[in-house]
């Protein structure tokens, strides 16, 4: 099975600031990974697929990088919907599919 | 609109069964591969079960594999999850996901609590 590692648990940051938020794989996945956005009490939003490509609708100031076992999301200008929880999710070795435990974008 | 909709949630005693349904709206159905996903309160998310459009794959967590059972009806557009033995562990909102290379569309979840 593959551990996917988020860090950090928690960011604070300040509206208009940029946030990376990073995606540890405990083997190559390539560039099968996807990131997830999650608001309270909603069900989890699909962000990033492939790694680095942006989901339908997903604005521009949301990327993502990296392969095989370091990935990074970065999210430039936070904007006040953007303070949620973020997850990343390999597609690469399956079953299962594993999450990460979360990364909690907060303000500051 | 693409929808999913899940029902069947509810409170069940530890060692009772429930079921979950799906309803799928807007998309081919029975082309797609489809998944269970829940969420323990507080908690991050954990894949539970998938299975491909004509059911010929089906693959469940080892926490759950010989409790649950993961089927599909795609003359109804429907995916059901069948737990029996439920364990207080159990306890989550569970998200019925569609597969396309990522988990692209969820429904707005179902809570199950198992409890005494």
């Amino acid at each position: 099975e593959i551990v996917m590692t988020q860090s950090p648990t928690i960011l604070s940051v300040s509206p208009g600031d940029g946030a990376t938020l990073s995606c540890r794989a405990s083997q190559s996945v390539t560039t099968n990974l996807a990131w997830y956005q999650q608001k309270p009490g909603q069900a989890p939003r699909l962000l990033i697929h492939g790694a680095s490509i942006r989901a339908t609708g997903v604005p521009d100031r949301f990327s993502g990088s990296g392969s095989g076992t370091e990935f990074t999301l970065t999210i430039s200008s936070l904007q006040s919907e953007d303070f949620a929880i973020y997850y990343c999710q390999q597609f690469h070795n399956w079953p299962p599919y594993t999450f990460g435990q979360g990364t909690k974008l907060e303000i500051k | 609109e693409v929808q999913l909709v899940e029902s069947g949630g509810g409170l069940v005693k530890p060692g009772g069964s429930l079921r979950l349904s799906c309803a799928a709206s807007g998309l081919m159905f029975r082309t797609q591969n489809m998944n269970w996903v829940r969420q323990a309160p507080g908690k991050g998310l954990e894949w539970v079960s998938s299975i491909t459009n004509d059911a010929s794959y089906i693959h469940y967590a080892d926490s759950v594999k010989g409790r649950f059972t993961i089927s599909r009806d795609n003359a109804k557009n429907a995916l059901y999850l069948q737990m029996n033995s439920l364990r207080a562990e159990d306890t989550a909102v569970y998200y019925c996901v569609r597969e396309s290379g990522s988990f692209d569309i969820w429904g707005q979840g179902t809570m199950v609590s198992v409890s005494s």
